[in-house]
């Protein structure tokens, strides 16, 4: 059965910051994995989605990274900014079939101090 | 439509009765999930639908639990006799074919009384 760590669950940092947040799955047979933010009380907003050929994905400050035989993937947020501050999930896919179930981290919440 | 719509945002019953969640998919998309988050960031897959056709219900409590995706009309999750462990927040996410991104709706809270 596939667990997905997010350790630690909560982190503060002071805006500007670079940050590293870590995601962890004990199953190395994944499909693709997918980094999502939820914001309090609301639904998940996608961030990046890497597939388990790639490497890393970009967008903006963001950059998620995936290193498949270990288990692990990072998210990379640059310069970090009050508005950055949420929960931060990571996802996984089994390798399946290309639509089945995601299997979530319990993510990590992060508040950015200005 | 361009974003995955659920509605109601709040649903309250009483223990014992019937509740009824709707999601719209985003137009396109032929894959449809159901995510139960019980606790703070604990997500729990429920069902998925290949258009109509039920793709993975392995999540799914079938003695209470059931769900459709019926053509030209919303997908729905319904619940009998609701217990006070069903309080939770129901996510539906769509997606295009071939492991693209699944996009998810904001969310129905259900709180059973």
């Amino acid at each position: 059965k596939q667990e997905v760590t997010q350790i630690p669950a909560a982190l503060s940092v002071p805006e500007g910051e670079n940050l590293v947040l870590n995601c962890s799955f004990t199953d190395s047979a994944i499909y693709n994995l997918q980094w999502f933010r939820q914001d309090p009380g609301k639904g998940l907003t996608s961030l990046l989605l890497i597939q388990s050929s790639q490497r890393e994905q970009t967008s903006g400050r963001l950059n998620a990274s995936l290193d498949k035989s270990s288990g692990r993937s990072t998210l990379y947020i640059a310069a970090s900014q009050p508005g950055d501050s949420a929960t931060y999930l990571c996802a996984v896919r089994p390798d399946t079939g290309a639509n089945s179930k995601l299997t979530f981290g319990k993510g990590i919440t992060l508040s950015v101090r200005p | 439509g361009e974003e995955v719509a659920q509605t109601p945002k709040h649903l309250v019953r009483g223990e014992g009765q019937k509740a009824k969640l709707y999601c719209a998919p985003i137009k396109g998309h032929s894959y449809v999930f159901w995510y139960q988050q019980v606790l703070k960031n604990e997500f729990k897959f429920l069902i998925s639908f290949q258009n109509e056709n039920v793709f993975d219900e392995t999540g799914m409590p079938k003695e209470r639990f059931s769900a459709k995706c019926l053509p030209n009309s919303p997908c729905s999750l319904e619940i009998q006799a609701t217990k006070l462990e069903d309080s939770a927040v129901y996510f539906c996410a769509s997606s295009q074919s071939s492991g693209l991104t699944q996009y998810f709706g904001p969310g129905t809270r259900l709180t059973v009384l």
